[in-house]
């Protein structure tokens, strides 16, 4: 089993529509919780950030963690067509070095 | 502020060849860590380097090598290429250590293929 598991779609939704991205993930230390952004042939572009549990918005973004479920989302409201991209959840621990354990990526297109 | 930058952009090499591929780190960061992401999946951990030092390594082979300069810049080797070496390596930064700001900024990635 995975670490971190993330559907990876494709997912297509119409412009306008609000977008919900999610991940689980097995190991009860993640603490850091993070949000990418990657187009093709790119490198990751980091979205939202979080520690712990609770929400955090950003413009049209919401991230959500809710550790008791080892559950996390990211909402986009209002998408447009430049949020198609592929969508990376990321995980850390506190401990020692910043490795990232990252989900698949969720291929999502926004159909103008 | 200059961003991650990467270099060379895309490489073709052969089965059994070695390659060096370079990382400048984000001005003011000290820690680079390299990414592994083949087609379709997410990146996947190699090492990082803290101030010169190794600082942890992930579940790969002692022919992936890496180094880091004075300068934070780093290099990231591979001894005896494999076709699944064939990859997108990314090198990220981040500046360890101070408090809220140790989230991973990357680079755009060398586009390895091994044939």
């Amino acid at each position: 089993q995975k670490e971190v598991e993330q559907d990876p779609g494709p997912l297509s939704v119409p412009e306008g529509a609000i977008v919900s991205l999610n991940c689980t993930y097995s190991n009860s230390a993640f603490q850091y919780f993070m949000w990418y952004r990657q187009y093709s042939r790119k490198g990751p572009e980091l979205l939202m950030y979080t520690y712990s549990s609770g929400n955090k918005e950003d413009g049209r973004f919401t991230a959500q963690v809710d550790k008791s479920s080892k559950y996390i989302s990211l909402f986009i409201r209002d998408s447009q067509p430049s949020d198609s991209a592929t969508y990376l959840c990321a995980m850390r621990t506190n401990f020692g070095n910043e490795k990232l354990t990252f989900g698949t990526g969720t291929r999502l297109t926004i159909i103008p | 502020e200059t961003g991650v930058t990467q270099s060379p952009t895309h490489l073709i090499k052969t089965r059994g060849q070695q390659v060096t591929l370079r990382c400048s780190s984000q001005s003011g960061h000290n820690t680079v860590s390299w990414y592994q992401q083949a087609l379709g999946q997410g990146p996947q951990f190699i090492f990082q380097y803290y101030r010169e030092e190794e600082n942890g390594r992930g579940n790969f082979p002692p022919r992936f090598s890496g180094l880091q300069f004075p300068n934070y810049s780093s290099e990231l080797n591979v001894n005896a290429l494999e076709l699944d070496d064939s990859a997108l390596y990314l090198c990220a930064s981040s500046d360890a250590g101070t408090s809220g700001t140790d989230t991973q900024y990357f680079g755009p990635g060398t586009r390895l293929t091994v044939l």
